[in-house]
C-alpha cells in the first residue's frame, strides 16, 4: 500500500522557537496533502489542506502565519510551527491523497509528537 | 459542532466475539464514509469504506453497515482478535470521488481480551 513518512517522529523545543515537520509520500505522487492535529482523547482536527504548487487552505481558527505550510513538490509537504508555545504541544499528523486515484482515500503518516517547554 | 459522533469512547470484547462500533453523523451532505484504525503514536490506517448508495460493505472480518435515513453507520468485526485492539475512527466526506475534506469522529478505543 501507499506509504507516507513523517520526520521527526518526536521533537522537544523551547518556547519561542520554530519547528519544521516534514511529510513525504514515498511511493506515489501526492497532489494534495492534509495536516491534522490531535489532542489527547480527541479527534483528528484538520488544520489545512495543501495542494502542490499553490497556497494552503486553512481551516477556521487555524493561524496561517503561525502554521506555515509548504507543498513545493508532489512528494513533500512541510509544516512549520513558528514561535511555538506550550499550547502548541500536540500530535501532528499528515496525510496524502494519491493523485492517480479517483477515490477520496487518504494515507496517513505516523505522526509527530511536538512538546514545547 | 461535532458532525461525526462516536458516542462510545471505549469498548471491551472477548476474543472470538463480535465487536460492534457505532457512528452517527449530522451532515446530510455526507455521502462517503470510512473507518480508520489507529495504534498509539501512529497515524491512522484505512480499514474499509462505504458509499451512500450501499447499505453494506464487507471485507474479510470487517463489515460496515450504513443506515442513511438514521444517519448511522456501524463497523462489525467478527471474530475479534487481540490484534484488533486499537482506536477506531469513523470519518465522512461529501463525495467519494474528488477532493473533499474528510471529517473524523472522536474515536472508540477497542480492547479485545484474550
Amino acid at each position: 500500500g501507499a506509504v507516507v513518512s513523517q520526520h521527526p517522529s518526536w521533537v522537544i523545543c523551547k518556547s519561542g522557537t520554530s519547528v519544521k515537520i516534514e511529510c513525504r509520500s514515498l511511493d506515489f505522487q501526492a497532489t494534495t496533502m492534509f495536516w491534522y492535529r490531535q489532542f489527547p482523547k480527541q479527534s483528528l482536527m484538520l488544520m489545512a489542506t495543501s495542494n502542490e504548487g499553490s497556497k494552503a487552505t486553512y481551516e477556521q481558527g487555524v493561524e496561517k502565519d503561525k502554521f506555515l505550510i509548504n507543498h513545493a513538490s508532489l512528494t513533500l509537504s512541510t509544516l512549520t510551527v513558528t514561535s511555538a508555545h506550550p499550547e502548541d504541544s500536540s500530535f501532528y499528523i499528515c496525510s496524502a491523497r494519491d493523485g492517480s486515484s479517483p477515490y477520496n482515500e487518504q494515507f496517513f503518516g505516523p505522526g509527530t509528537r511536538l512538546t514545547v517547554l | 459542532d461535532q458532525q461525526v459522533k462516536q458516542n462510545s469512547p471505549s469498548l471491551s470484547v472477548q476474543e472470538g466475539r463480535i465487536s460492534i462500533l457505532n457512528c452517527d453523523y449530522t451532515n446530510s451532505m455526507f455521502d462517503y464514509f470510512l473507518w480508520y484504525k489507529k495504534y498509539p503514536a501512529e497515524g491512522p490506517t484505512f480499514l474499509i469504506s462505504i458509499s451512500s448508495i450501499k447499505d453494506k460493505n464487507e471485507d474479510g472480518r470487517f463489515t460496515v453497515f450504513l443506515n442513511k435515513s438514521a444517519k448511522h453507520l456501524s463497523l462489525h468485526i467478527v471474530p475479534s482478535q487481540p490484534g484488533d485492539s486499537a482506536v477506531y475512527f469513523c470519518a465522512a466526506s461529501p463525495d467519494e470521488v474528488g477532493y473533499q475534506k474528510v471529517t473524523f469522529g472522536t474515536g472508540t478505543k477497542l480492547q479485545v481480551i484474550p
